[in-house]
């Protein structure tokens, strides 16, 4: 069955500092993958997305993130965080056949002065 | 439009009650799909249509839920015989029929059952 895991499900971290945020997949098939951010009373918000191409992929508000294959992993980094990053971040999987899409649980991210 | 629209923003129902939610999916987009958000952090799938037939249903509780999308109005997700546990965020998103597309998200429509 197909699967998205966030392992974490909470990250606190400085403003000014790097941020990665973990994502693996289960699925046979190279799935195509997303990353959605969620502020309070909102819907998601597509930061990103990657199908084939370059693994590295570059989305809004100065987002990346990397496809790796073999570790069956899609996370989301950035540079220098911004008080206003804080929020919600959903990795998603899309299966073309079939339409589907699964949503990890999500990873809550504070970010302090 | 240029984003999927949902109302109300906010529906209060007592138990028992009914309640609709409505969808404008984002024009020219084929595919609606009905998400529940319960809790903060879990989606759950309830339906998807393709134009105004139901593509997946599988996610759907079948005996209070019922959803239609029919041609010139907005989609919408209705709930009989509202229970507290339907109590939640209700999230609509639309996608293209592109292959890779993702999908589009409203705002959606929080739902309190008393």
């Amino acid at each position: 069955a197909q699967s998205v895991t966030q392992p974490d499900i909470h990250i606190t971290v400085s403003e000014g500092a790097s941020l990665e945020l973990r994502c693996n997949y289960s699925y046979g098939a190279t799935p195509y993958l997303f990353w959605y951010v969620q502020s309070p009373g909102q819907g998601l918000q597509l930061l990103l997305k990657y199908f084939s191409g370059d693994t590295l992929v570059q989305g809004i508000k100065g987002f990346e993130a990397e496809f790796k294959r073999s570790q069956s992993s899609f996370n989301l980094r950035k540079p220098s965080v911004h008080w206003s990053d804080a929020a919600e971040y959903f990795c998603a999987v899309g299966l073309i056949t079939g339409n589907q899409f699964y949503f990890g649980t999500g990873t809550s991210l504070t970010v302090i002065p | 439009g240029e984003e999927v629209a949902q109302t109300p923003k906010h529906l209060v129902r007592g138990e028992g009650q009914k309640a609709k939610l409505y969808c404008a999916p984002i024009k020219g987009h084929s595919y609606v799909f009905w998400y529940q958000q319960v809790l903060k952090n879990e989606f759950k799938f309830l339906i998807s249509f393709q134009n105004e037939n139901v593509f997946d249903e599988t996610g759907m509780p079948k005996e209070r839920f019922s959803a239609k999308c029919l041609p010139n109005s907005p989609c919408s997700l209705e709930i009989q015989a509202t229970k507290l546990e339907d109590s939640a965020v209700y999230f609509c998103a639309s996608r293209s029929t592109g292959s890779y597309s993702p999908l589009h998200f409203g705002n959606g429509t929080r739902l309190t059952v008393t």
